[in-house]
Order: C-alpha cells, then structure tokens, then sequence
C-alpha cells in the first residue's frame, strides 16, 4: 500500500469549510483514497473514498488531482463536533484478501468557534 | 441492534494472567479485525479473519491469538499479559463488496498492572 503524508494538525472556524490534504505520491493505478476520522475516545469512523474522480456525500467530499498524487477531504461546514483526527489511507480495493487498513498518524482537526 | 460491539469496554489485569477480548457483529461480514491503539503509533494491525476459522498475523501479532469459529465473533486473547500489552483494542469489520468501508467497535481500554 502506497504511503501517505498528512499535516500534524490543522484548525478550523465553526461553519468554514476545513480542506485536510494528503499526499500521496507512489500512489498505484488500482490503489484508492480512503478517508476515515476518529473523534476521541471513540472508534475509527469511515468518511468517504474514490479512486480518480471527486466524490461527495453527505459528509464530506474527495477531491484527487489529475496525476492522483495527492488529494483533500472537505468538509464544507465543520461544526465543534467534526473535532477528530483524520486519516488518509491509501490501498487496493479487494484484492481477494482481508480488506485491511495501515492507518497512519493522521491530521489532527481542531474545529472552534 | 445492528452493529459491532466490543467488550468489555474496560479492563485491567495483571502481568501473566490470560484475558480474551471479544468482539461481536450483526452484519455477517466476512472480514474482521484487531487493531491496537498506542500514542505515537496510532493503529496498528494485530490480527485479522477473511472468514470464519480463516485468519492471519498482521503488524504486530507476537502476544496475541485469535480465533473465528463464527462468522459473527472474533475474540482476541492475551495469553500471558504484559505490560507492553497495555493499550486500546479496536475490533471492526467490513462486508466484502466493492463498499469495502470498514466499522469499528469503540473499543476495549485494557490496562496491565
């Protein structure tokens, strides 16, 4: 699986939209970007994931550049509770075997108001 | 309720003594998996199960035994505690689909004294 850089951390105004990028520049052509969050004390939550073209959901959106070396989560309008560390994963879909997941340091998100 | 629970959800033991975490999910997906959570190492890999009595090592497995005689549980055991051991365990799970997200447990605090 491809390796990822993210920022240590990054701060956010309630009701701005928080862009979280990540770098990931030996990306594979079958390799997708996962996006997963941890608010503390809980577990890992799943936000969102593609693999060349933007995705959006009722959570946040996935922009990849072209060359899919790197890409953004945004959340278009954080709140206090969007406070949580934020991971980009990048791996094979269904490779045949368990789906895992290499979680890294992530970017921790400070939302405030 | 649907959904995938872990328990205990606290637990403290001490060095040598034998403790089984244990995991549970309503979905019948086919793979799960242990992750521990450590300051500074964010999640790691113990062990995961592409299905029942089907699993495998992942990042850090020395210490650690697991078993999967159902589809629905996936227990962790300790065999002999130490303090090394010392951690927050996620359990999750993911349906093998082409929606490979995955959903974690809340975890299971175990302290080795």
């Amino acid at each position: 699986d491809a390796k990822t850089t993210q920022p240590p951390s990054m701060d956010c105004a309630e009701g701005r939209a928080a862009n979280l990028p990540c770098n990931h520049s030996t990306i594979s052509g079958n390799e997708y970007v996962y996006w997963y969050r941890q608010i503390h004390s809980q577990g890992p939550q799943y936000i969102i994931h593609g693999l060349k073209n933007n995705e959006t959901n009722e959570m946040a959106s996935l922009i990849i550049t072209e060359d899919r070396k790197s890409s953004t989560l945004i959340l278009p309008h954080a709140t206090l509770r969007d406070t949580a560390v934020y991971y980009c994963i990048v791996r094979v879909k269904n490779t045949g075997t368990a789906s895992k997941l290499t979680f890294g340091t992530g970017t921790r998100l400070q939302v405030t108001l | 309720d649907a959904g995938i629970t872990q328990s205990p959800r606290y637990k403290i033991t001490e060095t040598g003594r034998q403790v089984t975490l244990m995991c549970h999910q309503t979905w019948s997906h086919s793979y799960m998996f242990w992750y521990r959570q450590d300051l500074g190492h964010g999640l790691r890999l113990i062990y995961y199960s592409a299905a029942a009595d089907i699993t495998d090592k992942g990042e850090v497995p020395d210490g650690y035994v697991v078993s999967r005689s159902k589809t629905e549980n996936f227990p962790l055991t300790l065999e002999s505690a130490t303090r090394s051991q010392t951690s927050v365990y996620f359990c999750a799970s993911t349906a093998r689909t082409d929606n490979t997200e995955a959903f974690f447990g809340q975890g299971t605090r175990l302290t080795v004294v």
